[in-house]
This record gives C-alpha cells, structure tokens and sequence, in this order.
C-alpha cells in the first residue's frame, strides 16, 4: 500500500507570512494515464474535509489564488503565499492513483 | 450543485452491526463511482470502500474487508455502508466521497458519527 508522509505535522505561522507543506508517496503517484492523482484537502475545525486542490495543482472553484500545489513523482507541496486567520486548521493529502487510496497523518496550522 | 448527506450513525456495542446511508443529488449518481472513508476522533483519514458507477466491482482495504459491504441503489440515488462484526477501532465519522470525474475525489457532507462502545 501507498503510504503518504507529511510534514510538519505542526505549522505554527505569523498571520500574512507564507506557509509550506510536504507530502511525500512511498511511490511515485504518476498514472498510466498521464495524470497524477494527488488532492489537498483543508479541513476547518469542527468541520468536514474541504477539497483545495486536485491533480497536484488544480486549484478548485472558490480557493483563494493564496493556495497552490506542486511536485511531481513522490514529492508534492501545499504553499500559502500569506496565511489568513480562516486559514486555520488540519491539511491534508491523498493519493488516488493506487487502490486502496490513502491520505497523509494531516498538518495543523495555527496562528503564531 | 453536488450534495450529500450521511445517516445512520449511531451508538453500538462491539459486535454489532450497523447500516450507514448516504443521500446524493445535483449529479448524475448513477454515471459515477462512490466511496466511503472515515475519520477516528483526533485522527486522520482513512478510505474504507469504493463501488463503481453500476456496482460491479467493490473494493476494500485489509481493515474492514469481510466485515463491510459498500452497495447502491442508483434507482434512489443511495449510497449505503453495511458494517458488521464492529469493533473499538471503526469508532469514527464516516464521509460519504463523491467521484465526480476521474479520480476527483471530494467530500462535501457533514459525516456521520459511529461509536463502538459497550
């Protein structure tokens, strides 16, 4: 099975600072079919997961344009180019290129 | 716009069973693929079943395969998670994930709460 790592399990960041966090697959994420199938999600607390991004850097409809993905293989990134106070909470990736799909133990962001 | 909702969380003694449902409107449910994944308090998350569009193939990971049936109803619209012989560790919300598009995985419901306990 994939296993997903990420880090920093805990962020601590100054409000309007940039934030970063990795994501890295026991194997590469590229599929037969050419795309890569990793997806953020940004979980609020006391609320349901959200998704942010999918595809390793398709931001989706209504994210602010602070939220972009990258990588590619084994190695992704979540970054927010200046952390808001809404920006509070878990994130976390998932691989779904292979079965049975798998998330990352999740980073709590938190406002320094 | 893409809904769901979740139901059938409860409180169940280890050993029982229970039966999840999810709800689906604003897409076509019936062209596209459903899972299930759950989240134990405090913890991350976890997939727990997958069903394509017409029910013809399931899967499952090592965790609950044996004790959990994924199955649908398409004429309804439904999603239902059959949970038997349920243990301490399947304590957790569980998400009803839409599959709207290729592998674009989402989870837009608010869960619903299973606790094992006795």
């Amino acid at each position: 099975d994939v296993v997903m790592t990420q880090s920093p399990l805990s962020l601590p960041v100054t409000l309007g600072q940039p934030a970063s966090i990795s994501c890295r697959s026991s194997q590469s994420l590229a599929h037969s079919d050419g795309n890569t199938y990793l997806i953020w999600f940004q979980q609020r607390p006391g609320h349901s997961p959200r998704r942010l991004i999918y595809k390793v850097s398709n931001r989706d409809s209504g994210v602010p344009d602070r939220f972009s993905g990258s990588g590619s293989g084994t190695d992704f990134t979540l970054k927010i180019s200046r952390v808001e106070a809404d920006d509070v909470g878990v994130y976390h990736c998932m691989q779904g290129t292979y079965w049975p799909y798998s998330f990352g133990q999740g980073t709590k962001l938190e406002i320094k | 716009q893409v809904k769901v909702v979740e139901s059938g969380g409860d409180v169940v003694q280890p050993g029982r069973s229970l039966r999840l449902s999810c709800a689906a409107s604003g897409f076509t449910f019936s062209s596209h693929a459903m899972h299930w994944v759950r989240q134990a308090p405090g913890q991350g998350l976890e997939w727990v079943a997958q069903i394509a569009h017409d029910g013809g193939y399931k899967g499952y990971p090592d965790s609950v395969k044996g004790r959990f049936t994924i199955s649908r109803d398409n004429s309804r619209n439904t999603l239902s998670l059959q949970m038997n012989s349920l243990r301490s560790e399947d304590t957790a919300v569980y998400y009803c994930v839409t599959e709207v598009g290729a592998r674009a995985f989402d989870i837009r419901g608010q869960g619903t709460m299973v606790t094992v306990s006795s």
